[in-house]
């Protein structure tokens, strides 16, 4: 049970939008930055959104990133095919001074 | 360009330890942190811990107190991640990672900028 919930799986068709939540509590998303990391099958996670809904350079600004009070938000429009991938959301729990993680969302890209 | 290179799989028995190397370059090592992280087959990502590359000092999650020891070695720019005991569901692929954002004395604004290639560590029974 991850301390963070994301949704298993969504999915859309090419070109759609695609909207994956992160919801938390207080003493993690509530007071702290958001930060979001794609993975492809068999490779490391990338950062994709960071402080919430900061871009690092070389993200498209089809990936967005938004936050309001325990609940976080990556936004996906345009989608491709090779956007098929797993999305994680990540913060900083403060309770426990340690990292944490949400349990991941499989984007199907139909 | 920053870099963050592992070191090879591992395969370990039960009861065994391993040592995974986390070897960084393109950046001062002193100014940031170097986190590790796992993912178990199939499963998500879990936090296990940080190191400063400034002064060594470690926060590790309470699931690995006791087990796990980080440590880095400046003069190579290297991390190391040591976890004993080792258990069959240990089997998992383990990453460092960069921190960048800083913490203030309450909190963490950070996020990994920056990850390893994964070492697979397989435990057999």
């Amino acid at each position: 049970q991850s301390v963070l919930t994301q949704p298993p799986s969504v999915s859309a068709a090419p070109g759609q939008k695609v909207t994956i939540s992160c919801s938390g509590s207080s003493s993690n998303i509530g007071n702290n930055y958001v930060s979001w990391y794609q993975q492809f099958p068999g490779t490391a996670p990338k950062l994709l959104i960071y402080d919430s809904d900061k871009r690092p350079s070389g993200i498209p600004d089809r990936f967005s990133g938004s936050k309001s009070a325990t609940s976080a938000t990556l936004d996906i429009t345009g989608l491709q095919t090779g956007d098929e991938a797993d999305y994680y959301c990540g913060t900083w729990e403060s309770s426990l001074s340690t990292w944490v993680f949400g349990g991941g969302t499989k984007l199907t890209v139909l | 360009q920053v870099q963050l290179v592992q070191s090879g799989a591992e395969v370990k028995k039960a009861g065994a330890s391993v040592k995974v190397s986390c070897k960084t370059s393109g950046y001062t090592f002193n100014n940031y942190v170097i986190s590790w992280v796992r993912q178990a087959p199939g499963q998500g990502l879990e936090w296990m811990g940080w190191i400063s590359g400034f002064n060594g000092k470690t926060n590790y999650a309470q699931k690995f107190q006791g087990r796990v020891t980080m440590s880095t070695d400046t003069s190579t720019n290297t991390a190391y991640m040591e976890l004993t005991s080792l258990k069959s569901d240990d089997t998992a692929l383990y990453y460092c990672a960069r921190e960048g954002g800083y913490c203030s004395s309450s909190s963490c604004y950070t996020h990994f900028d920056y990850w390893g290639q994964g070492t697979l560590v397989t435990v057999s029974s």
